[in-house]
Parts: structure tokens; C-alpha cells; sequence
């Protein structure tokens, strides 16, 4: 079963900054958020994942609200290229310390110019 | 350095044949898990092997399904006897190592007639 609810669908005007909410409300304190996207039926690329502090790379950033219940993935100049579906994932602990991806469904962001 | 590489692309099977569907993992990278894609779903976790090791199998279907990852040559995801219901994108990943990010390969898009 999933672990984090997503809203089905976003809009974001090219060159703003999109911002995609995600709840873990039963998140666990050692379970780490990551995000993937997957554009058009690709296979699915990786972002950014967190576990407490808020995270920063290249090509997002990662805000984790204190009791960890949610986050928000920020992609700060979002272009047409950004349309895809974005994944928030819990990272569990499973068989054999196999640190095991529990995937929701999804938001579907469309970047209009 | 490659990505992670499957194949076939796709993969067209009539009800009762055996599909057999081949990862080769990132150079370096000794950590292999699959996944199935179900259309308008997020993935579901599948097995997760390291070399000649399968560590994590929780996801598989008890009947029918089975991967292995030989010391040498690709990861191969076997469904035998497949049936309609087994019609998806199935997804491989690999990572150098249990905690690192993993990376994602293009997909076999199976398809039962």
C-alpha cells in the first residue's frame, strides 16, 4: 500500500516555480522521502530524497515539514521539458535490508508556456 | 557509461507462452531490483537481487514468476504461462549499493494476446 497521497494533476506557467505537495502522514523516523519523475511512459528519473533537513541539488529543491507528515518538491524555473508525472516515495525497510521503494500514484504536472 | 540497459523494448506474447525479459545494470552497479507498471499507476516493487543472490522477493506473485542474476550476463525476469493480467511495463533499476539512489532503465512494455 502507499505510504504519501499526491493531488492527481498541477498546472505551472513555464518559467515559475512549480510546487508539488506530497503527505506521508505515517511516515516512520528512519523512512526517507524521495522523488522520481517519469516522463511520457519513461523509465523513471531520479530527483532528490531527504529524511529530516530540507535538500538541494541541481535540479530541485526538497522542503520537509518538522514532524516529517509532508513535503514539497520545488522546481524553481519550470520549462516544458519539466511535464511529467512526479512520484513521492517512501523508502522502507524490507526483506534482507533491501531498502524498498513504496510508490503512490502520482501528480501529473503540465508546464504551459 | 551506459545507462541501465532492457531488452526487449517490447514484447508481444499469446496466453500460455513464457516471457523472458533481460536488465544489464549500470557498470559497477551490483544491485538489481524489478518492477511492474500497471497503465495510469505508479510502480510496484517487484524483487530486488544482488549478484547470483535474490535478497528481497516479497513483491513477486508466488506462481509462475521468477528473476535471477548470474555472475555474469544480465538480470532476466522470467513469467511463465503468462496470462492477459500479466500485460504491463516492467521496470528494472540498479544501484552501486544498498543505500544509493537507483537508476532506471527504459522498460519492457509486455503485452498478452
Amino acid at each position: 500500500d502507499a505510504k504519501t497521497t499526491q493531488p492527481p494533476s498541477m498546472d505551472c506557467a513555464e518559467g515559475r516555480a512549480a510546487n508539488l505537495p506530497c503527505n506521508h502522514s505515517t511516515i516512520s523516523g528512519n523512512e526517507y522521502v524521495y522523488w522520481y519523475r517519469q516522463i511520457h511512459s519513461q523509465g523513471p528519473q531520479y530527483i532528490i530524497h531527504g529524511l529530516k533537513n530540507n535538500e538541494t541539488n541541481e535540479m530541485a529543491s526538497l522542503i520537509i515539514t518538522e514532524d516529517r507528515k509532508s513535503s514539497t518538491l520545488i522546481l524553481p524555473h519550470a520549462t516544458l521539458r519539466d511535464t511529467a508525472v512526479y512520484y513521492c516515495i517512501v523508502r522502507v525497510l524490507g526483506a534482507g535490508n533491501n531498502r524498498k521503494l513504496i510508490w503512490g500514484l502520482g501528480t501529473s504536472l503540465a508546464v504551459n508556456p | 557509461n551506459a545507462g541501465v540497459m532492457q531488452n526487449p523494448r517490447h514484447l508481444v506474447r499469446r496466453r500460455g507462452q513464457e516471457a523472458r525479459l533481460r536488465c544489464s545494470p549500470m557498470k559497477g552497479h551490483s544491485h538489481v531490483y524489478w518492477y511492474r507498471q500497471l497503465p495510469e499507476e505508479g510502480l510496484k516493487f517487484m524483487v530486488y537481487l544482488q549478484k547470483e543472490n535474490i535478497i528481497d522477493e516479497s513483491g513477486m506473485p508466488k506462481e509462475r514468476f521468477s528473476a535471477e542474476f548470474p555472475k555474469e550476463g544480465p538480470s532476466i525476469l522470467r513469467i511463465q504461462q503468462v496470462v492477459r493480467g500479466d500485460s504491463a511495463a516492467y521496470f528494472c533499476a540498479s544501484s552501486p549499493a544498498q543505500e544509493s539512489e537507483q537508476y532506471f532503465g527504459p522498460g519492457t512494455r509486455l503485452t498478452v494476446t
